[in-house]
């Protein structure tokens, strides 16, 4: 049973509108959540996280929300850019303070 | 600056074959692991190091080994292959013992098991 989930297998978003990438999971002890991006052929980097203790982190076009009541976060991109074209890695911190994973969302930003 | 460097980018295997995936990092990083990423999954983790002679099993370790002799070096062994390892693996690293911290990735190794 997956405990981080990211519904949407792929989102398809005008270039210069909002892109938001949604996660949702299942335990109430992760303490930390971060977004990774990954291109083709690349690994994944890093993006941007959040504590638990927050409920919002920006940084430049990148926000992430945090409503830990619904266990759900998600990635705000404004505005989005070709070059944001790539896969969206959720990711949140366990209590052996590994990351579980979800399974990725394919943002393609069209022209 | 290298990074993290995983080598060989691609393998096929056939079954029962064995091998070792190479990862190196130039960043003194404490903290190596290796994950696995599947269609329609998650990464998953399959062992980790927060420093020389010392690894640990993360969720996904049958399978495999691993050894870390050194901080710049932490290389995955498949003893056996199976079809079920098919899959494209990343090696990561970071400074300190926690898994969470920011992660740098290879750009992965895809291996095929026949």
């Amino acid at each position: 049973d997956q405990q981080v989930k990211q519904n949407s297998p792929s989102l398809s978003v005008q270039e210069g509108r909002i892109s938001i990438l949604n996660c949702d999971y299942t335990n109430s002890m992760f303490d930390y959540f971060l977004w990774y991006k990954k291109y083709p052929a690349e690994g994944p980097t890093f993006l941007i996280s959040i504590s638990s203790i927050k409920d919002k982190n920006e940084d430049g076009r990148f926000t992430v929300f945090l409503n830990k009541s619904a266990k759900h976060l998600s990635l705000h991109i404004v505005p989005s850019q070709p070059g944001d074209s790539a896969v969206y890695f959720c990711a949140a911190r366990d209590s052996n303070y590994q990351l579980i994973w979800g399974a990725g969302t394919k943002l393609i930003i069209k022209p | 600056n290298a990074g993290v460097t995983q080598t060989p980018k691609f393998q096929v295997l056939k079954t029962g074959q064995s091998m070792t995936l190479q990862c190196a990092q130039d960043m003194n990083h404490e903290y190596m692991s290796w994950y696995r990423q599947d269609p329609g999954m998650g990464l998953r983790l399959i062992h980790y190091s927060v420093g020389a002679g010392i690894t640990d099993q993360g969720e996904v370790p049958n399978g495999y080994n691993v050894s870390r002799s050194t901080t710049e070096d932490f290389p995955l062994r498949l003893l056996s292959a199976a079809p079920s390892q098919t899959s494209v693996y990343f090696c990561a690293s970071s400074h300190g013992s926690s898994g969470a911290n920011v992660l740098t990735f290879g750009a992965g190794s895809r291996l095929t098991v026949l």
